[in-house]
């Protein structure tokens, strides 16, 4: 499967533990966006990359929330002591640069108890 | 900032009956415009885009959409659903660059239930 893959695929933590999901792009993807889609909306933008720079952060990533893209390729999304509130799909998507079309992948459910 | 309103949140159609969602933006610039779709279980899909030239876009299967500037609108149609359509779509906007697809703003979805 050459599609955008995210893993784990369900992720379940206590509050105050700090959880890291993984995406893997579409090979030869410059650009990564990550979303968090929560139930009854649609997904919300977070942040993305062009290659291994982030160039767009959104105020709904607190500073509990970090991304990475060290070599351009997979990224990385960290969330420190997590709470209850931030139960939610996330979901990766990758574009080549200037396409005009994003592909996303399945997104990794995350349930805080 | 831009946004985008979608005002039916759960529909149900009878199959072949027609479809129209509808799909109003806020934006002051130049923009472009998708209907993205997800299926019970699957990841989100493109259905169509609009990004400049022809307002009436047809996209997969069978959906179309029609970009009305005046009116800040992108509503998505189909003459005839399926059962296989039941899903649930999503409008979004990117505000307008040469830079491609950047930061994608979406609606809040609409569940499409089509009964046999």
């Amino acid at each position: 499967d050459t599609g955008v893959s995210q893993n784990p695929r369900h992720k379940i933590t206590k509050r105050g533990q700090n959880v890291t999901f993984r995406c893997d792009p579409i090979s030869e993807h410059n650009r990564l966006y990550w979303y968090r889609q929560t139930l009854g909306q649609g997904p919300e933008f977070l942040t993305y990359f062009q290659n291994e720079a982030q160039l767009e952060k959104s105020r709904l990533l607190s500073d509990r929330f970090s991304a990475e893209r060290p070599k351009g390729s997979f990224s990385t999304l960290e969330i420190q002591r997590t709470e209850q509130g931030d139960s939610a799909m996330y979901l990766c998507a990758s574009s080549p640069w200037r396409g005009d079309e994003a592909f996303f992948g399945q997104g990794t459910r995350l349930t805080v108890v | 900032a831009q946004s985008v309103s979608q005002h039916n949140h759960h529909v149900i159609l009878s199959e072949a009956a027609s479809l129209e969602l509808g799909c109003n933006y806020s934006y002051g610039g130049t923009v472009n415009l998708f209907w993205y779709v997800q299926y019970p279980g699957q990841h989100l899909q493109l259905l169509l885009k609009y990004f400049s030239g022809d307002p009436l876009v047809k996209g997969i299967k069978g959906f179309e959409a029609e970009f009305i500037k005046s009116k800040f609108s992108f509503n998505l149609r189909k003459p005839s659903v399926q059962w296989s359509d039941t899903a649930e779509y999503f409008c979004a906007v990117n505000a307008g660059s040469s830079g491609g697809y950047q930061k994608v703003t979406f609606g809040t979805g609409t569940k499409l239930q089509v009964i046999p």
